[in-house]
């Protein structure tokens, strides 16, 4: 499985477009990348996944270069309740219930 | 509406009287998991199944059992509960896709 880094922590404020990056210099060519977001207490909740390119909807992009060693979720004008942490998985689990590594994620807090 | 639950939410036992959360799911999934999550150590897996009376070990299974004799049904059970099983429970499933479905979580305090 790839292994991922992202920051720990970002700040922004309302209205701002925040982008987080994830590193994963030894994706697979078989690998998806995903991400999910948690709030305090509760479950993660899917985000957005993409393979190549750029992918967008309702509540994200995401943009991954030609080579995929990196992708990036942009998060267009942040509000308050965007405050949670982001985690980016990497991983080809088609057809296994065998869980993708949630790392330490990324912290984003919105202040007003 | 789409969901994953958990019951209860939140548990205070002692150490070695036995446990079970329950977990259900109502979208036809065949793929359930259980999770730990810890401060510093995120999401771990425990234990995962990939259709009815098919489970395996996930990353932390030392402690836990889990069952599947039917689709919807997942529960976790702890035999014999330590502090050090202290934790935010969470239970998910998804079908062949990516996207995970997680439930509301258990927060346990063994003593």
């Amino acid at each position: 499985l790839a292994k991922t880094t992202q920051p720990i922590s970002m700040d922004s404020y309302e209205g701002q477009e925040v982008n987080i990056t994830c590193s994963h210099n030894n994706i697979a060519t078989n690998d998806y990348i995903t991400w999910y977001q948690q709030f305090p207490s509760q479950g993660p909740r899917f985000i957005i996944q993409g393979y190549k390119t750029k992918v967008t909807n309702e509540v994200a992009s995401l943009f991954i270069p030609a080579d995929r060693k990196s992708s990036t979720l942009s998060l267009p004008r942040v509000s308050l309740s965007d405050t949670a942490v982001y985690y980016c998985l990497v991983g080809d689990d088609v057809g296994s219930a065998r869980q993708l590594t949630f790392g330490s994620g990324t912290q984003l807090t919105v202040l007003p | 509406e789409a969901q994953v639950t958990q019951n209860p939410r939140y548990l205070i036992t002692v150490t070695g009287k036995k446990l079970t959360v329950t977990c259900s799911q109502n979208m036809n999934h065949e793929y359930m998991s259980w999770y730990r999550q810890d401060p510093g150590l995120g999401l771990r897996q425990i234990y995962y199944s990939m259709n009815v009376e098919v489970t395996d070990k996930g990353d932390v299974p030392e402690g836990y059992k889990v069952s599947r004799k039917e689709k919807r049904n997942f529960p976790l059970i702890l035999e014999s509960p330590s502090p050090n099983q202290t934790s935010l429970y969470f239970c998910a499933s998804r079908d062949i896709r990516y996207e995970q479905y997680f439930g509301p979580g258990t927060r346990l305090t063994v003593t």
